[in-house]
């Protein structure tokens, strides 16, 4: 899964409570990205971020956040907001497209949450 | 708004018999597409990308993918299947959108039989 990194790769949170995920990366991409996979729907992009300080919600943000205060660094918080999160959680990482250049995003292992 | 479509959930296939699995997009402009493997509890690893050129893209493990415009298919295949080869295949395409998203499709299951 190279150069990016999950942990843990199992949680297990009771109803109400905060959970953070960390992605590591030390690719040197610009890009990272949080993706959530459910049995049958394959993946859905939570948020994602082309630059520290900066990031944005992807289709299903609602319940979930993130920070991006280093390069290297992505991590997402799973708020008792959201109200089904037992998942799959990805994390990935890309360069930015430039040019001609479009780039494959690479993923991490994941990590799989389980609500209580 | 850009799609993937996998109309296949599962692909049986006996080991040493060619494998394609199905992959269909709908996007303006052109199209950038994408072929992942997932194993269990693991990942997504990159196979094989289109951007442009070569309508037949190889990529790793032997895998191979398709490119039609016409029928506005990317559909994976490999000319001998292993055993190896059976995981959770995505097919993505990149969003037009900017910045480098990616919509994937609902992925296909691939299992290789002696």
């Amino acid at each position: 899964d190279g150069g990016i990194t999950q942990s843990p790769k199992y949680l297990f949170r009771k109803e109400g409570q905060n959970v953070t995920l960390s992605c590591e990366q030390n690719l040197n991409h610009d890009a990272m990205y949080w993706y959530r996979q459910d049995p049958g729907q394959g993946l859905r992009l939570i948020y994602y971020s082309q630059i520290v300080n900066d990031f944005q919600k992807g289709d299903i943000a609602e319940g979930y956040s993130v920070s991006r205060e280093k390069k290297e660094s992505f991590p997402l918080t799973v708020t008792s907001a959201q109200k089904n999160p037992t998942a799959f959680y990805l994390c990935a990482s890309s360069t930015l497209p430039g040019g001609s250049s479009y780039n494959e995003q690479f993923f991490g292992p994941g990590t799989r949450l389980t609500v209580l | 708004a850009q799609s993937v479509a996998q109309p296949e959930d599962q692909v049986n296939v006996a080991e040493g018999n060619p494998l394609t699995v199905k992959c269909t997009y709908s996007v303006s402009g052109n199209p950038y597409l994408f072929w992942y493997v997932q194993y269990p509890n693991r990942g997504l690893q990159f196979l094989l990308k289109y951007i442009t050129g070569d309508n037949l893209v190889k990529g790793s493990y032997g895998f191979e993918a398709e490119f039609n415009k016409s029928q506005t298919s990317f559909h994976l295949k490999k000319p001998s299947a292993l055993v190896s080869d059976s995981a959770l295949y995505f097919c993505a395409v990149r969003d037009t959108g900017g910045g480098n998203k990616l919509t994937f499709g609902t992925g296909t299951q691939l299992k290789v039989e002696l």
